[in-house]
């Protein structure tokens, strides 16, 4: 199956951690990439290949993979991290074509 | 850095067709593979279609398949997508994003869309 999927949404205190998961078969074989999107702006790359995080991403947001689930951690949380945060993965051509249904993602 | 703008959204009635285009600046439009991906009001992200960087190659999601087609200006650094038989679920705001891949003994290891448009958006209704 390429269906990923994805808790609806989770909430986290201000500073603390939160792990939000995306869960497929093909994430077996193949690497997931994470993006944060807030209401009326472009979607921003924090993660990518399950783990690397691009220049200009906090390091306190981190990727891990184990097995068929990729995570997404933010570790201590703050209140501009409240968004919707959708992984994303390849098909099997090779295009970046799949994504989660996208997790919300509230700091309190 | 990286810009990318979008333009061409609007109001269009089901059946009609409109064209987007993505105004690209900032890096070697001419090299890299280029995509649409589209978020209806409420709902998540949705791939829609991908060009690489030189037209040879196309792909479509299934639900644009037949309809819509993606195409490049190399020369004016300019991204499009024709959307022909436009229907109530293709209502969303349109990205154009910049693909990005990593490469390793030469062969692609990580594809991933590095940079994002703002969006533009796209009403169908009668």
């Amino acid at each position: 199956s390429s269906e990923l999927t994805q808790d609806p949404a989770v909430s986290v205190a201000l500073g603390q951690t939160v792990r939000i998961t995306c869960q497929g078969d093909s994430l077996r074989n193949h690497y997931a990439n994470w993006y944060q999107k807030k209401p009326g702006q472009a979607p921003v790359l924090v993660i990518y290949g399950d783990n690397y995080r691009p220049s200009g991403i906090p390091d306190r947001f981190s990727g891990s993979n184990s097995g068929n689930t990729d995570s997404l951690t933010i570790t201590g949380a703050q209140a501009e991290d409240e968004a919707d945060y959708y992984c994303n993965s390849r098909d099997s051509s090779g295009n970046p074509s799949l994504f989660g249904p996208g997790t919300r993602v509230s700091v309190l | 850095q990286v810009q990318l703008v979008e333009s061409g959204g609007g109001v269009v009635r089901p059946g009609r067709s409109l064209r987007l285009s993505c105004a690209a600046s900032g890096f070697a439009f001419s090299s890299y593979g280029m995509h649409w991906v589209r978020q209806a009001p409420g709902k998540g992200l949705e791939w829609v279609a991908v060009i690489s960087y030189d037209s040879k190659t196309k792909k479509y999601a299934d639900s644009v398949k037949g309809r819509f087609t993606i195409s490049r200006d190399n020369s004016k650094n300019t991204l499009y997508l024709q959307m022909n038989s436009l229907r109530g679920d293709d209502a969303a705001v349109y990205f154009c994003a910049k693909e990005e891949l990593t490469t390793i003994f030469g062969m692609v290891k990580y594809v991933f869309f590095d940079s994002w448009g703002q969006g533009t958006l796209v009403t169908v209704s009668s």
